[in-house]
């Protein structure tokens, strides 16, 4: 099965500014069928991007996707008061799906 | 926009059978796949399978000989059934919608203790 690694684990970053998350996988992700989810403390983990940089509806355009292959990247570019919380990756192209082990993103 | 929930027993006893439904409202059950992944403590989220609206499966290999789904679209339901339990099935579970495999519709999860 495809390991997806993310990285930091933690991020610490005021208002305003910028993030970028990373997702690592073991091997190629077919058809760059990697996505990312955000979730907030007791709320249902939404979908943000998928297929690597296609945008969610409702999702704002500050969130984006980029990538390919085995290396991909979540960024935020003015971190809102909203935005601070887990982040997950999914690669959905082989079975069985895998998730990386998340990115908290929190208030410095 | 759909909604989903999901209900079962919070606590089930080693040995036993888990099982859980989850509510759909909002949308119908139709050429959808209906998703079930669950998050133990401190690890990270674990696709468990889906089921299309038809009834055909698909598993995780970890779970497969413990893991059943079904669909009841007259209730706009869906169900899981994971056997012979133990500590290590103690997870919040979550059941989805899936634009094809992709999960795009969460339900809040459960939690689902196993202990005696």
């Amino acid at each position: 099965e495809i390991v997806l690694t993310q990285s930091p684990g933690n991020l610490s970053l005021s208002p305003g500014e910028g993030a970028t998350l990373s997702c690592r996988a073991s091997q190629s992700v077919r058809d760059n069928y990697l996505a990312w989810y955000q979730r907030r403390p007791g709320q249902a983990p939404r979908v943000l991007i998928y297929g690597a940089s296609s945008r969610a509806t409702g999702i704002p355009d500050r969130l984006s996707g980029s990538g390919s292959g085995t290396d991909f990247t979540l960024t935020i570019s003015r971190l809102e008061p909203e935005d601070f919380a887990v982040y997950y990756c999914l690669q959905y192209g082989d079975s069985p799906l895998t998730f990386g082990g998340g990115t908290k993103v929190e208030i410095k | 926009q759909v909604q989903l929930q999901e209900s079962g027993p919070g606590l089930v006893k080693p040995s036993e059978t888990l099982s859980l439904t989850c509510t759909v409202s909002g949308g119908s059950l139709s050429n959808y796949y209906w998703i079930w992944i669950r998050q133990p403590p401190g690890k990270r989220l674990e696709w468990i399978g889906n089921i299309y609206y038809s009834g055909s499966t698909n598993y995780s290999p970890s779970l497969k000989s413990r893991v059943t789904m079904s669909v009841d679209t007259s209730k706009n339901q869906f169900s899981l059934t994971l056997d012979s339990v133990t500590s290590a099935d103690t997870a919040v579970y979550y059941c989805a919608r899936g634009a094809g495999w992709l999960p795009d519709n969460w339900g809040q999860g459960t939690l689902v203790t196993v202990s005696s």
